[in-house]
């Protein structure tokens, strides 16, 4: 049972424009959602994350958007650049991870076009 | 203050058999959690150990287990080894609390790449 639905599964964007990654959850009980960016060969990095009591969290280029009610977040990238180009995974678990773990979505694999 | 480090970076196994792998854990955490990545998708989490205990556990069969040291490192053990048990298995490490809760981001190793002949 997939419980994080993440879409689209590649996209291509120009340098500068925006990346927009989608992630919808089922577990009304996950409280913490953090996205990951993962380069090749390289383990998972925290890129952002943000709990359910604001709909919005920035820091610098990355945005996450946060609905509650529909169960659906999303990472916006601002002014992509190349060294964005990687694979980003969305994840929800219960106050950090908890004893059940971090739920993964499939990854979204972007690359920018210089 | 050092990342989290696993050990070792790539291993090639047959059928049957049985590995070990390591982790060491960022300092001040008490919390490992270990997860597999096959090929082209998102890590799925196979257990978890707070103060060498196991603290929860994914959809894993039991020829699949672990430890946690004193120190708080870690280790994964696969017992008869499958073909599909070929993936990056990822560790984890954060700081957790009594109760399966926890107060802060997981943070991941490397990886160490598991290829079963």
């Amino acid at each position: 049972q997939q419980q994080v639905k993440q879409s689209p599964q590649s996209l291509i964007v120009q340098k500068g424009g925006i990346s927009i990654i989608n992630c919808a959850y089922e577990n009304t009980a996950f409280d913490y959602f953090p996205w990951y960016q993962q380069f090749p060969g390289k383990g998972p990095a925290l890129l952002i994350a943000i709990r359910p009591d604001v709909s919005e969290k920035k820091e610098g280029r990355f945005t996450i958007s946060f609905n509650k009610s529909a169960k659906q977040f999303s990472l916006h990238i601002m002014d992509s650049q190349p060294g964005d180009s990687a694979t980003y995974f969305c994840a929800a678990g219960n106050s950090g991870g908890g004893a059940d773990g971090l739920t993964f979505g499939k990854g979204t694999h972007l690359i920018i076009q210089p | 203050e050092t990342g989290v480090t696993q050990s070792p970076t790539h291993l090639i196994k047959t059928r049957g058999q049985q590995v070990t792998l390591r982790c060491s854990s960022q300092s001040g955490h008490n919390t490992v959690s270990w997860y597999q990545q096959a090929l082209g998708q998102g890590p799925q989490f196979i257990f978890q150990y707070y103060r060498e205990e196991e603290n929860g556990r994914g959809n894993f069969p039991p020829r699949f287990s672990g430890l946690q040291f004193p120190n708080y490192s870690s280790e994964l053990n696969v017992n008869a080894l499958e073909l599909d048990d070929s993936a990056l298995y990822l560790c984890a490490s954060s700081l957790g609390l009594a109760g399966g809760t926890s107060t802060d981001t997981q943070y991941f190793g490397p990886g160490t790449r598991l290829t079963v002949l």
